[in-house]
């Protein structure tokens, strides 16, 4: 069982491009969701997707868009990168969005650097 | 102020030493909460959750909440190397996970 697998592991990436960070889990979760994670800062919510087709903000999603065509994939990209993008990306998925005591398990993470 | 605040350490304890782990939270409306381990360029697993107020145990370790000083804390006994690493806690909510920034963890052999 693979759970969550990100790719790329680790990316530099000049600022102004624009990036696809992927994620993808194989539990048929239906939830799913995007972190950074920044020293002094701990992990802090980008986006999240109760379900296939639905999308929500975090506490930090501006500069970040995310699509869930499936059940699977819920990939994050940053249109324009710019240097304050510079972070850890975790993604997470849950078996359901609402149970108090529903797991977040997480994947490896990206190691994204902006130039 | 932060939903969640905790203590970034970092922290550094001899093999075999109890260690205290401790976070604040601000609402104390919060019920649910959780502690999760990450290992260095590893993704956060959970440890433990609780639920409102006293103490949960599982091994070595025990989560313990204080709902009246609004203090969540992680007791770890009998610490190993293998313990080394940063612990996040966090509160529960409907649907989001809010963590602290999380105190990183040396055991010394």
């Amino acid at each position: 069982i693979a759970g969550i697998t990100q790719a790329p592991t680790s990316q530099i990436l000049a600022a102004g491009r624009r990036m696809t960070l992927r994620c993808t889990q194989d539990m048929r979760h239906n939830a799913m969701y995007w972190y950074r994670q920044d020293l002094g800062l701990g992990l802090r919510l980008i986006h999240y997707s109760n379900t296939a087709g639905t999308t929500g903000k975090g506490e930090v999603p501006d500069g970040y868009s995310v699509s869930r065509a499936n059940t699977d994939d819920f990939p994050l990209t940053l249109a324009s990168a710019v240097p304050s993008q510079t972070s850890v990306y975790f993604c997470a998925s849950s078996e359901r969005a609402g149970g108090v005591t529903d797991t977040q398990y997480f994947g490896p993470g990206t190691r994204l650097t902006v130039l | 102020q932060k939903e969640v605040e905790q203590d970034p350490g970092p922290l550094s304890v001899p093999e075999g030493a109890i260690v205290s782990l401790n976070c604040t939270y601000s609402n104390s409306a919060f019920q649910y909460f959780m502690w999760y381990r990450q290992y260095s360029r590893k993704g956060p697993e959970l440890l433990m959750y609780t639920y409102s107020s006293g103490n949960k145990e599982d091994g070595r370790f025990t989560a313990q909440v204080d709902k009246s000083s609004k203090y969540i804390s992680l007791f770890i006994r009998d610490s190993q190397p293998s313990d080394s690493a940063t612990y996040l806690c966090a509160r529960k909510g409907a649907q989001k996970l809010v963590f602290g920034q999380g105190t990183r963890l040396t055991i010394n052999p």
